[in-house]
C-alpha cells in the first residue's frame, strides 16, 4: 500500500515568489492535513481538508492557502514568500478524521528554502 | 488552549540504557495521545498511541501509559539501540470538532554504541 506522497521533496525560491506543494494521500483516506515544521516554532498546524472542504485552519496569514480535489489529493500554496517561510512542510492523511483516535500518516515532507 | 509539554533535550545515552521522555498535556476535553518519531531527513512516523485513560500504547519496545490524574504520557524504553536515535514528539488530538494534532517541541535522542 503506497504511503503519503509529497512533491517536490526539495525546492528553492526567492522572496516574493509563490510556491505550490502537492500531497497524494493513502488510497481511501479522505482527510488531508498540512503542518509546518521549523527549528524555532516546531510543528504547527496549517489546515485540514475533508471531501474538498476545509474543516479547520491554523493561525497562519492568508498567504497560506490550500485545496483538496475530488480524488482527495491536496495542494497548498504560499504566495509572496518570506524568508521565514523556509521550513519542512508535512502532509498527513487519515481515513475520515472524525475520531480523535484516527491515526495520521505523514509523508516525507517538502523542504522549502526561501532566499 | 490545548498544549503539550515535553522534556528538554537533547538526550544522549549509551546502548542498552533506559530511556524516559516526559510528556504532560493540557486539554479541555478527553484527548487521544500519540508519540511520533522522526528519523533524519524523514517525515513523522507513528510510534504508539492511547485513546483513553489508563490505556498503554506499545511498539518496538517503547511504552507509554495515558495517566489522566497526572495528565501525562511519558515514553519509556528499557534498552535502547543506536537505531533509536531520532527526534521524538508527543502529541494530542481531541477529534470531535478539532482535527489537528498539537505537538510538543520534540526531544532529540542520540544513542551511542
Amino acid at each position: 500500500k503506497a504511503g503519503v506522497t509529497q512533491t517536490p521533496r526539495y525546492l528553492i525560491k526567492t522572496r516574493g515568489q509563490q510556491v505550490t506543494l502537492s500531497c497524494s494521500p493513502i488510497s481511501g483516506h479522505r482527510s488531508v492535513s498540512w503542518y509546518q515544521q521549523t527549528p524555532g516554532q516546531g510543528l504547527q498546524f496549517l489546515f485540514e481538508y475533508f471531501s474538498e472542504t476545509q474543516r479547520n485552519k491554523g493561525n497562519f496569514p492568508g498567504r497560506f492557502s490550500g485545496r483538496q480535489f475530488s480524488n482527495s489529493r491536496s495542494e497548498m500554496n504560499v504566495s509572496t514568500l518570506e524568508l521565514g517561510d523556509s521550513a519542512l512542510y508535512l502532509c498527513a492523511s487519515s481515513p475520515t478524521g472524525y475520531s480523535g483516535a484516527n491515526v495520521l500518516t505523514f509523508g516525507a515532507g517538502s523542504r522549502l528554502t526561501v532566499l | 488552549g490545548d498544549s503539550v509539554t515535553q522534556m528538554e533535550g537533547p538526550v544522549t545515552l549509551s546502548e542498552e540504557a533506559c530511556l524516559t521522555i516526559n510528556c504532560t498535556y493540557t486539554a479541555t476535553g478527553y484527548p487521544s495521545l500519540f508519540w511520533y518519531v522522526q528519523y533524519p531527513g524523514e517525515g513523522l512516523q507513528l510510534l504508539l498511541k492511547a485513546t483513553k485513560a489508563d490505556d498503554k500504547g506499545s511498539n518496538k519496545g517503547f511504552e507509554a501509559t495515558y495517566r489522566k490524574e497526572t495528565t501525562s504520557f511519558h515514553l519509556e524504553k528499557g534498552s535502547v539501540q543506536v537505531s533509536d536515535s531520532a527526534v521524538y514528539f508527543c502529541a494530542l488530538r481531541l477529534g470531535s470538532n478539532d482535527y489537528k494534532l498539537s505537538f510538543g517541541a520534540g526531544t532529540t535522542v542520540t544513542v551511542r554504541a
